[in-house]
């Protein structure tokens, strides 16, 4: 069984466009994130939820905003696509929110046109 | 702003070498953690180390957690093409409940 899933694997859509992307982890951690992987590799935090509860929020633009209807999802809809969003959207989990052993979903890669 | 820098950036060895990554930060963390990203993969967890001056081991790999807890190293001895992908060292602020993620080495073990 997979741990930390996330649909779609590719996304490519143009300008403009709303998305969203799911993720689900059947680990029973309480604490989920999205990550942004650029294309130089560097993964960078965008929020977290810790038992549905917003815990970190860093600076990203309000057309991202998270959802998780229960602690074991956590969605991502991003409003208005801009082609700066192109890249590849990590999930994650971890036990709590002390952050140890973060499982890591395949990723997204969302491409912008 | 709190930077998480790795060196080097890139390294391509010749199998059975042995080599070292280092993640460093002005920044003091509660826990450090390593992770290993191989292509269309998400980043998977290592070890994590916690206490300064701490060292671990994970078969030919050892881990080290810098006295000040602001800095890493991951040394790999007599690497195997296996062991090719991207390392990324990520530092934890438990006042904060942050984390952030150093630049990444890409190493390529050639046979």
């Amino acid at each position: 069984d997979t741990a930390v899933s996330q649909t779609p694997k590719y996304l490519v859509t143009q300008m403009g466009n709303d998305k969203s992307i799911k993720c689900e982890q059947n680990l029973g951690h309480d604490t989920m994130y999205w990550y942004k992987q650029d294309s130089k590799k560097f993964l960078k935090i965008m929020f977290s939820y810790n038992n549905k509860e917003l815990i970190i929020n860093e600076t990203v633009p309000n057309r991202f905003s998270p959802k998780s209807p229960d602690k074991a999802h956590l969605n991502l809809h991003i409003n208005s696509l801009e082609l700066g969003d192109s890249a590849v959207y990590f999930c994650a989990s971890s036990q709590d929110r002390a952050g140890y052993e973060q499982y890591f979903g395949p990723g997204t890669r969302l491409t912008v046109t | 702003t709190q930077l998480l820098e790795q060196s080097p950036q890139f390294l391509s060895i010749q199998e059975g070498e042995n080599l070292t990554v280092y993640c460093n930060s002005s920044s003091v963390f509660s826990s450090l953690q390593w992770y290993r990203q191989e292509p269309g993969e998400g980043p998977v967890l290592l070890v994590t180390v916690v206490t300064g001056g701490e060292v671990k081991k994970l078969k030919r790999l050892t881990f080290q957690f810098g006295d000040a807890r602001k800095d890493s190293s991951l040394h790999i001895t007599a690497a195997q093409p296996g062991d090719t992908g991207l390392y990324l060292c990520a530092g934890f602020y438990s006042s904060a409940s942050k984390i952030i993620f150093g630049s990444g080495t890409r190493l390529s073990i050639r046979p």
